[in-house]
């Protein structure tokens, strides 16, 4: 267990719809990182954070996504507007300023009908 | 632009035989090279990476600068080894970019 909790696990929802999944790493995580990976592929990076600056964003992450870690500690991810292509797994990892390692929670499923 | 590559979507071996996933990357400076490993109904994480020079679960990978290579090797696979196989570089304390992965099946 690496210590990162994501939150659902599994979010179904439909065309159109927001969400909103959540990420709680353990407290010595400065970094926090957010990636999507569809099937057949490796996770793609999405954004990453320090502390709660928001230091990186992809030119995956569309307008319609928006990241947030307001206190530096649990991180939100919301999609607005969900497309059927956005279906994916989104992972969260965590790390530390004295390490390149990141730890990786379990995933939320999002399925876009 | 970093870039992974792992030829192999699928390597199929049976119980104690040698195993090599093949990866490659493409970048100009000098990058961390990682390999992560997501074994069924389980999370996303690190096998070894390469700056610490260790063998993990009889795993070993070598960094070829030359060929831009990171294979990873293990002498005698186990059934438990059976697994999804990520190889990943990162330049500095960034993102990691990972390749496609390779499915390691060892069969009995």
């Amino acid at each position: 267990d690496t210590g990162v909790s994501q939150d659902p696990r599994h979010k179904i929802t439909k065309r159109g719809q927001n969400v909103t999944f959540r990420c709680d790493p353990i407290s010595e995580h400065n970094r926090l990182y957010w990636y999507r990976q569809t099937l057949g592929q490796g996770p793609e990076f999405l954004t990453y954070f320090q502390n709660e600056a928001q230091l990186e964003k992809s030119r995956l992450l569309s307008d319609r996504f928006s990241a947030e870690r307001p206190k530096g500690s649990f991180s939100t991810l919301e999609i607005q507007r969900t497309e059927q292509g956005d279906s994916a797994m989104y992972l969260c990892g965590g790390g530390t300023l004295s390490t390149d390692t990141q730890y990786f929670g379990p995933g939320t499923r999002l399925t876009v009908l | 632009a970093q870039r992974v590559t792992q030829p192999e979507k699928l390597l199929s071996v049976f119980k104690g035989a040698p195993v090599e996933l093949k990866c490659n990357y493409s970048y100009s400076g000098s990058p961390e090279l990682f390999w992560y490993v997501q074994y069924s109904r389980q999370r996303l994480q690190l096998l070894l990476r390469h700056i610490s020079r260790e063998s993990i679960k009889g795993f070993t990978a070598d960094l070829n600068k030359g060929e831009t290579s990171f294979h990873l090797k293990k002498p005698f696979a186990q059934e438990e080894d059976s697994a999804m196989y990520y190889c990943a570089l990162t330049t500095g304390f960034q993102k990691l970019v990972f390749g496609t992965g390779t499915r390691l099946l060892v069969s009995p």
